[in-house]
């Protein structure tokens, strides 16, 4: 089983739609919980990270599922802008006492008019 | 200035060839990471320096080798590359990598160097 993992889609929505991602872990020691967009040939850019209560952001609302180990992302009322691939980061701390950084694989999203 | 800057944009180089890749930041950042992005896949990560130490090495091969002269900065020194490690090298840096916590561990990213080996 993958560390992190993701439906690589890709959603395809029409706009206006609401759509919901999820992200899984395998290693319940997991400390940090995030979410970026990639645009086509583009850095990722962090757009929320999660935390434990669940957060919202405009039309963007993040969940973090501790028991069944898995983080979602919910976009409300999606826009043309929003098409992008969306990746999971989630952080551990390994043995030599620093965060580890794991991407999930993405997941595409494309928001159709 | 929250920016992360990374120089060449674009780079290519014949497997024989030595270049560098660089990478700044002035956000008062401890950590910096190098990852490389085929194309389709995320991010993978590289190395990570944190307090200019390197604290994480994927098993990368030797041909490429991180430096960080200061906080501030962070290289990746290429020799011998094979075609197959063409693709878009991350540079990125958090706040704190030795502290759990989402604020110390959320990442900018520059906008990569886009390298081809022929």
């Amino acid at each position: 089983r993958k560390e992190v993992e993701q439906d690589p889609g890709p959603f395809n929505v029409p706009e206006g739609a609401t759509v919901a991602f999820n992200c899984t872990y395998s290693n319940s020691a997991s400390q940090s919980f995030f979410w970026y967009r990639q645009d086509c040939r583009k850095e990722p850019k962090l757009l929320m990270s999660v935390y434990s209560s669940g957060n919202e952001d405009g039309r963007f609302t993040a969940q973090l599922n501790r028991a069944s180990q898995y983080i979602s992302l919910l976009i409300r009322d999606s826009k043309l802008s929003d098409s992008a691939t969306y990746l999971c980061v989630v952080n551990i701390m390994n043995s030599g006492g620093y965060q580890k950084v794991t991407f999930g694989t993405g997941t595409k999203l494309q928001v159709i008019p | 200035d929250t920016e992360v800057t990374q120089t060449p944009k674009h780079l290519v180089m014949g497997m024989t060839n030595k270049k560098s890749l660089k990478c700044e930041q002035h956000m008062g950042h401890r950590a910096m990471y190098w990852y490389k992005q085929k194309a389709k896949k995320p991010p993978e990560l590289m190395f990570v320096y944190s307090y200019e130490k390197l604290s994480i090495n994927e098993s990368v091969p030797s041909r490429f080798s991180p430096e960080c002269p200061n906080s501030s900065l962070l290289n990746l020194h290429l020799h011998a590359l094979q075609p197959e490690d063409s693709a878009l090298y991350l540079c990125a840096s958090s706040q704190d990598q030795r502290l759990a916590g989402r604020n110390y561990n959320e990442q900018f990213f520059g906008p990569g160097t886009r390298l081809t080996v022929l």
